[in-house]
Order: structure tokens, then C-alpha cells, then sequence
């Protein structure tokens, strides 16, 4: 599979816990996203990578997020001390220059 | 920042029908107008985009259109098919200056056989 990948596609965590979540892109792209999406909403932007720069951040992107794409590879996004509203869905995309984005399956998170 | 509305929110055809849906825009430097679709529990994929230099794009039995002036965008599904029933995002993005997209919140596309 050639797609964007996402790992793990199902994390359930304690209220407080901390998790990573890891996103192969597709290799080419140069440019790495990450979305947050609850249900019933659209994707919303959290932030994005061109390369291994971390190029723009969003106001929902916390202190207790962080997200390093190594190397300008694979994508990790932190959250610490998770919370209940943290639940949701977490997107990948990449993509080549200003093209559309190929998203990928997601990380779904449930705070308990 | 960005403002992308989307209507309808619900959106019910027969097989066969037209199915239209519709997005406003707030930025004018927004240039680039990608429309993705979304099954139960399966990732947005990018099925027709339409950038600014351009008024319509057709693919098949899908396409887009552009009114800049007005600053809206509608999808057109014709023929539509059971397969077709889906969740329809549009979104907006201001292409090479940053490309984050702005998501509208989505049409409940039923087609009922």
C-alpha cells in the first residue's frame, strides 16, 4: 500500500495519560498535515510540515501538543495529559506541493 | 482567518437524480477548492478540485463550479447512484502561501434506490 498510513488506528487512553501517533506519508510529498475531526464536523487544521520544518501551527494546537516530523519522513503527534474533549479523530495528509491532500485512515482517540 | 459554509447539511435523491451542493467562501485570496468524499468510517478522499484561474471542471458524472466574484463553489453530482451516499466536505485553501485547508462542514449525501 502506497497510501498514507496511520498508527494506531484505535487508541482508548486514561484521562491524563499521554499518546503519540505515528503517520507514514506517501514518499514523495514533501508536505505533511495533520487534522483533528469530531463527528459531524469537517477536518480542522492543526499543523503542517514542509519537509522537516514545521511551517504553521493552529490556536486548537496546545501546549500539550506536539508534533515532529523527523528527517522529513514519518510524522509523530504528541498529546500530554489528555483530556476528555481531546477525543476525536485524528487525520494525516500529505502532498506534493500545492495539490490535494491524500488523508489517511486516521487515529481514532478516546479519553476515558 | 478563513470562513467555508456548506449547504445542505442533509441532502436526499432518488437514483438517478442531480445532486447539488453548495460552499461560500469568506477569504478572496483563497485560490485552490478541493472536494472530498467521506464514507462511514473511512478516510476524506479527494474526488474533484477546481482552482481560481478556472470558472468549471467536469470529471464524469462530477463537477465543480466556480464563481470567484461571488466568492462560491458547488459540486454537481449527476446520474447519482446508491454508491454516491456519502459525507461531501468542500474546502478552501490559499494554494502555495500556506495550503492549509478550511473545511466546510460536510453534506449527508443519501441516494435511495
Amino acid at each position: 500500500d502506497t497510501g498514507v498510513s496511520q498508527d494506531p488506528r484505535h487508541k482508548i487512553t486514561k484521562r491524563g495519560q499521554n499518546v503519540t501517533f505515528r503517520c507514514d506519508p506517501i514518499s514523495e510529498h514533501n508536505r505533511l498535515y495533520w487534522y483533528r475531526q469530531t463527528l459531524g464536523q469537517g477536518p480542522e487544521f492543526l499543523t503542517y510540515f514542509q519537509n522537516e520544518a514545521q511551517l504553521e501551527k493552529s490556536r486548537l494546537l496546545s501546549d500539550r501538543f506536539s508534533a515532529e516530523r523527523p528527517k522529513g519522513s514519518f510524522s509523530t503527534l504528541e498529546i500530554q495529559r489528555t483530556e476528555q474533549g481531546d477525543s476525536a479523530m485524528y487525520l494525516c495528509a500529505s502532498s506534493l506541493e500545492d495539490n490535494g491532500y491524500t488523508f489517511g485512515s486516521g487515529t481514532r482517540l478516546t479519553v476515558v | 482567518g478563513e470562513n467555508v459554509e456548506q449547504h445542505p447539511s442533509t441532502l436526499s435523491v432518488q437514483e438517478g437524480d442531480s445532486a447539488v451542493i453548495k460552499c461560500t467562501y469568506s477569504d478572496s485570496a483563497s485560490n485552490y477548492f478541493p472536494w472530498y468524499k467521506q464514507e462511514l468510517g473511512k478516510r476524506p478522499q479527494l474526488i474533484i478540485d477546481i482552482r481560481s484561474n478556472v470558472g468549471e471542471k467536469k470529471d464524469q458524472r462530477i463537477a465543480v463550479t466556480l464563481n470567484k466574484t461571488a466568492k462560491h463553489f458547488s459540486l454537481h453530482i449527476t446520474e447519482t447512484q446508491p454508491e454516491d451516499s456519502a459525507v461531501y466536505f468542500c474546502a478552501a485553501s490559499k494554494g502555495h502561501t500556506g495550503n492549509q485547508f478550511y473545511f466546510g462542514t460536510g453534506t449527508s449525501l443519501t441516494v435511495i434506490p
